[in-house]
C-alpha cells in the first residue's frame, strides 16, 4: 500500500540557519499539506498546496516559510531562518482531492533548533 | 506500508445513535493510541487517548476501546450529535515518539 514518506526523520540545526524538509506524497494525490506539532501541544495546520499554488495557509505560515513541489514528486517545506520556537515535529500529508478529506500523513520530521 | 489503517473512508449515522469508528494497526510496538477530530484547514484536534496497558478509556460521550491481540481500536460516540460531523483520525505512537496517523474517516451525523 502506498505511503507518504518524509526525510530526514530528525534534523538538528542552529538558529538562523535554513532548513528544507522533504516529503514524497502518494503519487496520484493532488493536494498536499504541512502540519506541525510542538512538543506537548496540538497539531497545527500550516499550509495546503494544489496545482503548484498555496490554496490555504494559517497565520503560523509567515514569510519565513515557503513550500515547493520542485520535480513533480517531492513536496518541500523551507524555513529560511530558523528560530528556537520552530522546534517541532513537522508532518506532511497528501490527499487525492480536497473534498475527500481523508489525508495520508507521513511519519514526520523532528526538527530541533539550537 | 501504512502502519495505521482506517478502512472506512466515511460513516453516516442518525443523531442520537452510536457512531463506531474503527482503526487497525500493524506495529505491535505501539504503546499509545489517540483519536483526533479534524475540520478543513485546521490541524487535527486531540479527542481521547488510550495507553496500551488499558483496554478502555471513557470521556463523556467518547469511549475508546483497545484490543491488543487484534491490533484494533475503536472510538464510540454515543449519543451522536450533528456537531460531531468531521473527519476522525486515529494515531499510534511508540515511546511517545514516532506518531503515525491513519487516513481518516469522515463521520456525518444526520439530524
Amino acid at each position: 500500500e502506498p505511503e507518504v514518506t518524509q526525510t530526514p526523520s530528525h534534523q538538528v540545526t542552529q538558529m538562523g540557519q535554513e532548513v528544507i524538509l522533504r516529503c514524497v506524497p502518494i503519487s496520484n494525490h493532488l493536494y498536499f499539506y504541512w502540519y506541525r506539532q510542538i512538543l506537548g501541544q496540538k497539531v497545527e495546520f500550516l499550509v495546503s498546496f494544489y496545482n503548484n499554488e498555496i490554496s490555504e495557509k494559517s497565520e503560523i505560515f509567515d514569510d519565513q516559510f515557503s513550500v515547493e513541489r520542485p520535480d513533480g514528486s517531492n513536496f518541500t517545506l523551507k524555513i529560511r531562518s530558523t528560530k528556537l520556537e520552530d522546534s517541532a515535529m513537522y508532518f506532511c500529508a497528501s490527499s487525492a482531492g480536497a473534498l475527500q478529506e481523508t489525508q495520508y500523513f507521513g511519519p514526520g520530521t523532528r526538527l530541533l533548533v539550537l | 506500508d501504512q502502519q495505521v489503517k482506517q478502512n472506512s473512508p466515511s460513516l453516516s449515522v442518525q443523531e442520537g445513535r452510536i457512531s463506531i469508528l474503527n482503526c487497525d494497526y500493524t506495529n505491535s510496538m505501539f504503546d499509545y493510541f489517540l483519536w483526533y477530530k479534524k475540520y478543513p484547514a485546521e490541524g487535527p484536534t486531540f479527542l481521547i487517548s488510550i495507553s496500551s496497558i488499558k483496554d478502555k478509556n471513557e470521556d463523556g460521550r467518547f469511549t475508546v476501546f483497545l484490543n491488543k491481540s487484534a491490533k484494533h481500536l475503536s472510538l464510540h460516540i454515543v449519543p451522536s450529535q450533528p456537531g460531531d460531523s468531521a473527519v476522525y483520525f486515529c494515531a499510534a505512537s511508540r515511546n511517545n515518539n514516532d506518531m503515525r496517523f491513519g487516513a481518516g474517516t469522515r463521520l456525518t451525523v444526520k439530524p
